[in-house]
């Protein structure tokens, strides 16, 4: 059981260029979540996912984009990097609602754009 | 809006000693639940304890336990018998039912534990 995992664990960019940032859970969760940390702050929510097939924006979802294909995946998407996207991105998961909201998280990849 | 506030960027404790870590929060919900998450050096991000807004008792988890007031929007918690692997970012967070799962963090405090 390997909760939630994150590839890749670091990346460096140029600015301009597109990736993607994978997320993936083994415990059979409905919610999934991508947060970007920047130092001297907690996490911020940038989009989130309720379901297969459904996404939603959070707190700081601008030059972001998700896709939710398969319950266990969450990918996260930047079409054009920018210096102000370094940060290091979690990727977390979740129940249902109703549960202990408890949110499990994964190890993080740190990004840095250039 | 909710907001999550720790106001103490930084603290340092004698190993074997007690600290207690800060956290004040804003909401006009009733329902809610509040966290405290551990982040090591290694960045994972680990699940001290959990309080049910709607639990008069105070959770605990071995040496960690907190002191939930309510009226007072406020939630410490208390490190007993710190240990050498307690050093880290500490987050408080908070999150109201109903909700679909927006984590609220404050900005974290900064635990060092000296030998």
């Amino acid at each position: 059981n390997a909760g939630v995992t994150q590839t890749p664990k670091f990346r460096v960019l140029k600015t301009g260029q597109s990736m993607t940032l994978l997320c993936a859970q083994d415990m059979n969760h409905e919610y999934m979540y991508w947060y970007r940390q920047d130092p001297g702050m907690g996490l911020r929510l940038i989009h989130y996912s309720v379901g297969e097939g459904t996404t939603a924006k959070g707190e700081v979802p601008d030059g972001y984009n998700v896709s939710r294909l398969k319950k266990q995946n969450f990918l996260l998407g930047l079409e054009s990097a920018a210096p102000s996207q370094t940060s290091v991105y979690f990727c977390a998961s979740s129940k249902l609602l109703g549960g202990s909201y408890e949110q499990y998280f994964g190890p993080g990849t740190r990004l840095t754009v250039t | 809006a909710q907001t999550v506030t720790q106001s103490q960027p930084e603290m340092s404790v004698q190993e074997a000693e007690t600290v207690t870590l800060s956290c004040t929060y804003d909401t006009s919900e009733s329902d809610y639940y509040l966290f405290w998450y551990k982040q090591p050096p290694s960045r994972q991000m680990i699940l001290v304890i959990r309080q049910e807004a709607y639990k008069q008792q105070n959770a605990t988890e071995n040496r960690f336990s907190v002191n939930f007031q309510k009226a007072a929007k406020s939630f410490s918690l208390k490190i007993s018998d710190s240990q050498l692997g307690d050093a880290a970012m500490y987050f408080c967070a908070y999150i109201y039912g109903g909700s679909q799962g927006n984590l609220i963090f404050g900005k974290g405090t900064k635990l060092s534990v000296k030998p």
